[in-house]
């Protein structure tokens, strides 16, 4: 079993729906957990932490289910623009052992 | 604030030669990794440092080394280049939050393009 789980997609959705991601891990111990997006032939970039009490950024929302094991992304209202891979990202305890899911892809249509 | 930058941005090697990927910050974060992304797999931690003087093996070390003398600068060596390491390499670098310890999340460099032929 991998350590961090994405399904891979891809998702297809046209503007303004509600698309949700979940990323599920392995480790018990891990400690923070990160969304980034990268857009094709790009570098990821930080999209948001995830904080135990779930947090909100504009449209995009994350929350953690630790008894569960699995953090999710949920993006409102979509935009063409938020066409992209999405990664899922699990550190550990000890700080730096980081392990990226092998991504979610989203295209929106108009 | 140019933040994490990556040279080259291609390159092609053969077997066998070796070469270094530069990576560069003028943010000041005292963490900086390397990791590589094949396709259909995330990326791959494969060193990283904590500050300068301080570097450790992330989960795919093998056949590449780093050092880190300065807080900017985080060079990537590939000893001697195989088609194995044929991928897409990425510098990236995080703060601690002004010496908090919680790790803010990182920002990466634009990618090297690496093929060995």
């Amino acid at each position: 079993r991998k350590e961090v789980e994405q399904d891979p997609g891809p998702f297809n959705v046209p503007e303004g729906a509600t698309v949700a991601f979940n990323c599920t891990y392995s480790n018990s111990a891990s400690q923070s957990f990160f969304w980034y997006r990268q857009d094709c032939r790009k570098e990821p970039k930080l999209l948001m932490s995830v904080y135990s009490s779930g947090n909100e950024d504009g449209r995009f929302t994350a929350q953690l289910n630790r008894a569960s094991q699995y953090i999710s992304l949920l993006i409102r209202d979509s935009k063409l623009s938020d066409s992209a891979t999405y990664l899922c990202v699990v550190r550990g305890t000890g700080g730096f052992k980081t392990i990226f899911g092998a991504g979610t892809r989203l295209f929106v249509k108009a | 604030n140019a933040g994490v930058t990556q040279t080259p941005k291609f390159q092609v090697l053969k077997t066998g030669q070796s070469m270094t990927l530069q990576c560069a910050q003028d943010m000041n974060h005292e963490y900086m990794s390397w990791y590589r992304q094949d396709p259909g797999m995330g990326l791959r931690l494969i060193h990283y440092s904590v500050g300068a003087g301080i570097t450790d093996q992330g989960e795919v070390p093998n056949g590449y080394n780093v050092s880190r003398s300065t807080t900017e600068d985080f060079p990537l060596r590939l000893l001697s280049a195989a088609p194995s390491q044929t991928s897409v390499y990425f510098c990236a670098s995080e703060s601690d939050s002004g010496g908090s310890g919680r790790l803010g999340g990182q920002f990466f460099g634009p990618g090297t393009r690496l093929t060995v032929l």
